[in-house]
């Protein structure tokens, strides 16, 4: 079946840091892919998402690059903010069902 | 646009008694919802995929009643957990489909969540 694996955190950074937090997926076919965000005590906001192969989604400083080649959809943030300390979910979904395969998510950490 | 309305979004009730979640979409029509469970620490688990107007299909091994899924209209799911026991407590979170304009793909927003505490 479908699976998305995700590094394990805590990852813990200082401000400014570069952060990278690496996904790769198991699908048939061309799924969507997608980050989320959970602040604590929130549910889980839509961080971005690519659609093909070689799309790549912004938002916020993030960004991740749909890499059909590798089935790899890392996120990366050159500079992190304080307000970034968040869990990280990558997740996919197939066309048919629009069911969301989520990784185990990670815990990211930044310290002042 | 695309908001989805939890409520409530903690509770605390006492073992034996049953407990309803409601997830709304404010803004747009829902056909589909999910219900996800989220343990501490862990990642969602897709409980059930909730459709207007007709029965709920849940995914294996969620108990179907346990957890009562109702989608009674285009904005509205409710779960309620019956006989709610302290092994139930937990973060559920409903989701709705969204569909982008002019995309032809579909987003899931995604509720605040709501807190279970069972004494």
């Amino acid at each position: 079946g479908d699976s998305v694996t995700q590094m394990e955190g805590p990852v813990t950074l200082s401000e400014e840091a570069f952060l990278t937090i690496n996904c790769t997926y198991t699908a048939t076919g061309y799924p969507s892919l997608f980050w989320y965000v959970q602040y604590p005590g929130e549910g889980l906001q839509l961080l971005l998402k690519a659609t093909k192969a070689d799309d790549k989604g912004s938002n916020k400083g993030f960004e991740a690059t749909y890499r059909k080649e590798t089935t790899s959809f890392h996120l990366e943030k050159g500079s992190v903010q304080v307000s970034d300390s968040a869990v990280y979910f990558c997740a996919l979904m197939k066309a048919a069902g629009n069911k969301l395969t989520f990784g185990g998510g990670t815990r990211v950490l930044v310290k002042p | 646009g695309a908001v989805v309305s939890q409520h409530p979004s903690w509770v605390i009730c006492k073992s034996g008694t049953s407990v309803k979640i409601e997830c709304r979409s404010l803004d747009f029509q829902a056909t589909t919802m999910f219900w996800y469970r989220q343990f501490p620490k862990q990642s969602l688990m897709l409980m059930a995929t909730s459709n207007e107007g007709s029965k709920a299909t849940y995914e294996q091994g969620v108990e179907k009643d346990k957890f009562l899924i109702n989608h009674a209209s285009l904005t509205l799911s409710t779960l309620t957990v019956t006989s709610a026991h302290p092994e139930d407590s937990s973060f559920y979170i409903c989701s709705a489909r969204f569909p982008l304009p002019g995309s032809g793909a579909n987003v899931l927003t995604f509720g605040a969540g709501s807190r279970l505490t069972v004494l």
